[in-house]
């Protein structure tokens, strides 16, 4: 079936550091990916998307580009702030069914 | 637009009760989701609807869960004789039905049964 797979956290970096999150996935179909983070306390948001190879998804300074090649869609951002520290969820879904969900993983960051 | 409810937020229970949570999705949207997840791990697929139609369940959906949404609007997920092992957070998300849409979660219902 389904299935992703993310880097192990925690990860923890220094304010302004560059953030590069693995994830990887195998799917039968062609898959659309997501991004979703959840911030302390709070529910699941979205944070960014693509639907098909070698789109590029961003959003609030974060990037992923779907690797169809690789089965990869790696999270980065070039600069993270402490307002960035939460669990981030790499995440699949098939014919805009279920959501499949990787670990999580978390991401602390230092001032 | 007021998101994804959900009630209530916490549930503390005694093993072998039952209980029952709800979900209010978007009003537009008319799929809706149940996730459960367990500390650490990601959210794991139970269940989704598409309006009333209950279209896909889980194997994780043992006989001692239910979900319903009797008129394609709210709804309803029971456990029966509830385990320790069922404790975990219960998320519901809903989204509209038109190819690769994004699904909007609420806050989730934790569970704690003792």
């Amino acid at each position: 079936g389904d299935s992703v797979t993310q880097m192990e956290g925690p990860v923890t970096l220094s304010e302004e550091a560059f953030l590069t999150i693995n994830c990887t996935y195998t799917a039968t179909g062609y898959p659309s990916l997501f991004w979703y983070v959840q911030y302390p306390g709070e529910g699941l948001q979205l944070l960014l998307k693509a639907t098909k190879a070698d789109d590029k998804g961003s959003n609030k300074g974060f990037e992923a580009t779907y690797r169809k090649e690789t089965t990869s869609f790696h999270l980065e951002k070039g600069s993270v702030q402490v307002s960035d520290s939460a669990v981030y969820f790499c995440a699949l879904s098939e014919r805009g069914n279920k959501l499949v969900f990787g670990a999580g993983t978390i991401l602390r960051v230092k001032s | 637009d007021t998101g994804v409810s959900q009630d209530p937020r916490h549930k503390i229970t005694k093993r072998g009760q039952n209980v029952t949570f709800r979900c209010d999705p978007i009003s537009e949207h008319n799929r809706l989701y149940w996730y459960r997840q367990t500390l650490g791990q990601g959210p794991e697929f139970l269940t989704y609807f598409q309006n009333e139609a209950q279209l896909e369940k889980s194997r994780l959906l043992s006989d001692r869960f239910s979900a319903e949404r009797p008129k394609g609007s709210f709804s309803t997920l029971e456990i029966q004789r509830t385990e320790q092992g069922d404790s975990a957070m219960y998320l519901c998300a809903s989204s509209l039905a038109l190819g690769q849409e994004t699904q909007y979660f609420g806050p989730g219902t934790r569970l704690l049964v003792l």
